[in-house]
């Protein structure tokens, strides 16, 4: 079946360095990604997507390049922030039922 | 415009107790998602709604659970003679329609715990 495997955190970061969070999926057919993002005490909310491949989905400074080849959406950002501080799922919505990684927790120090 | 909203927020409640957790989805959204989320873990996929119907209840983690959804809206999750490890954040999402390809919009979710 379907599966999303996401790098374990805590990834922790000095503010202003360079953020990388892997993820990786297995699929049939031609899922959407996504990135999902839950701040402290709030609920998640979308954060970037793609639909199709060699898709490049980007919001608030983030991006995630759809790699078929490598099955892979990794998150980057080039200048992190305190405020980005959060956890972070990686997700694959197939035809069938969506299905999210275990979420890896990002701490952002001054 | 209004966004997924579910309450309560927190339940409190006694082991052996039943439990009913409602979920409104933002209006006209055909889908509805129910997820569970323990400390420390991701999301587990529990169910999903395609209009008032539950495709496949194979996600729901014993016969305790149950999901009905009324009217293509509002839906609720009951726990019946509720556990200690039943506790966690429930979560619902809906979006538009076409499960999975699309974005969820999540509410805040309801923190159960069972003491």
């Amino acid at each position: 079946g379907d599966s999303v495997t996401q790098m374990e955190g805590p990834v922790t970061l000095s503010e202003e360095a360079f953020l990388t969070i892997n993820c990786t999926y297995t699929a049939t057919g031609y899922p959407s990604l996504f990135w999902y993002v839950q701040y402290p005490g709030e609920g998640l909310q979308l954060l970037l997507k793609a639909t199709k491949a060699d898709d490049k989905g980007s919001n608030k400074g983030f991006e995630a390049t759809y790699r078929k080849e490598t099955t892979s959406f990794h998150l980057e950002k080039g200048s992190v922030q305190v405020s980005d501080s959060a956890v972070y799922f990686c997700a694959l919505g197939g035809s069938y039922i969506p299905t999210f990684g275990r979420g890896t927790s990002l701490i952002v120090h001054p | 415009g209004a966004g997924v909203s579910q309450s309560p927020s927190n339940k409190v409640t006694e082991k052996g107790k039943d439990v009913e957790l409602r979920c409104d989805p933002i209006s006209g959204h055909t889908a509805l998602y129910w997820y569970r989320q323990s400390l420390g873990q991701g999301l587990e996929f529990l169910i999903y709604f395609q209009g008032n119907s539950a495709p496949d209840k194979s996600g729901l983690p014993s016969d305790r659970f149950s999901a009905e959804r009324t009217g293509g809206s509002v839906s609720t999750l009951t726990i019946q003679r509720t556990q200690q490890e039943d506790s966690a954040v429930y979560l619902c999402a809906s979006s538009l329609n076409r499960i999975g390809q699309e974005t969820q919009y999540f509410g805040p979710g309801t923190r159960l715990l069972v003491l």
